[in-house]
């Protein structure tokens, strides 16, 4: 299995500030020949189901505030709020897919 | 519109078996897989196996192999996730989710409570 490992656990910011989560995969899940990360950003907030909001490292979903941004390559990873705003709290879960057998970190609880 | 719909909640004592289940609508049923995930009571996403609906090509976590049966019936647009004997340790929320043709899950369905208890 490709282990990811996410970093802070939990991550306090205040808001308008600028929160950075982390992610690094056990091996790269950069895809030779298409020159793409399979990996992925989720955010999950109390009570609901996660929201995918990053995939490719760094291509926003649709409808996703342009405030949240990704990057990184290979096998670290990076997701960045520019401004935190009060409905940005929940936990985020990077996620590989370059394998078949997918796998997700162990997630991120940002708080204000 | 995308859509997933889970079963309700489920109370259930140890060795019982458990069938749950998620209907798709709003895209072709058969030509995307569908995964489950399990979420134990406060703690991460555990990504469980995916199943392609359209010809039931079916793959899992090593950890959840022999655990539980993954399936599908594409006539009626469903997914299931099914247990033989539960156990205590199976209580959890469970997420079945679309794969996106970019490789994510890019839909969701609204979970199922399982809680298994004597």
């Amino acid at each position: 299995d490709i282990v990811m490992t996410q970093s802070p656990d939990s991550l306090a910011v205040s808001l308008g500030e600028r929160a950075t989560i982390n992610c690094k995969s056990s091996q790269s899940v950069l895809y030779s020949s298409n020159n793409k990360n399979f990996l992925a950003w989720y955010q999950q907030k109390p009570g609901q189901p996660p929201k995918l909001i990053i995939y490719w490292a760094s291509t926003r979903e649709s409808g996703v505030p342009d405030r949240f941004s990704g990057s990184g390559s290979g096998t670290e990873f990076t997701l960045t709020i520019s401004s935190l705003q009060a409905e940005d709290v929940a936990v985020y879960y990077c996620q590989q897919y370059y394998s078949t057998l997918s796998t997700f970190g162990q997630g991120t609880k940002l708080e204000i | 519109e995308v859509q997933l719909v889970q079963s309700g909640a489920e109370v259930k004592k140890p060795g019982e078996s458990l069938k749950i289940s998620c209907k798709g609508s709003g895209y072709s049923f058969t030509t995307y897989w569908i995964g489950w995930v399990r979420q134990m009571p406060g703690k991460g996403l555990e990504w469980m196996g995916i199943i392609y609906p359209g010809d039931s090509d079916t793959r899992y976590s090593p950890s959840f192999q022999g655990q539980v049966t993954i399936s599908a019936d594409k006539s009626i647009s469903t997914a299931y996730l099914q247990w033989s004997s539960l156990k205590a340790s199976d209580t959890a929320i469970y997420y079945c989710a679309r794969v996106a043709s970019t490789g994510p899950f890019d839909t969701w369905g609204q979970g199922t409570l399982v809680t298994v208890s004597s």
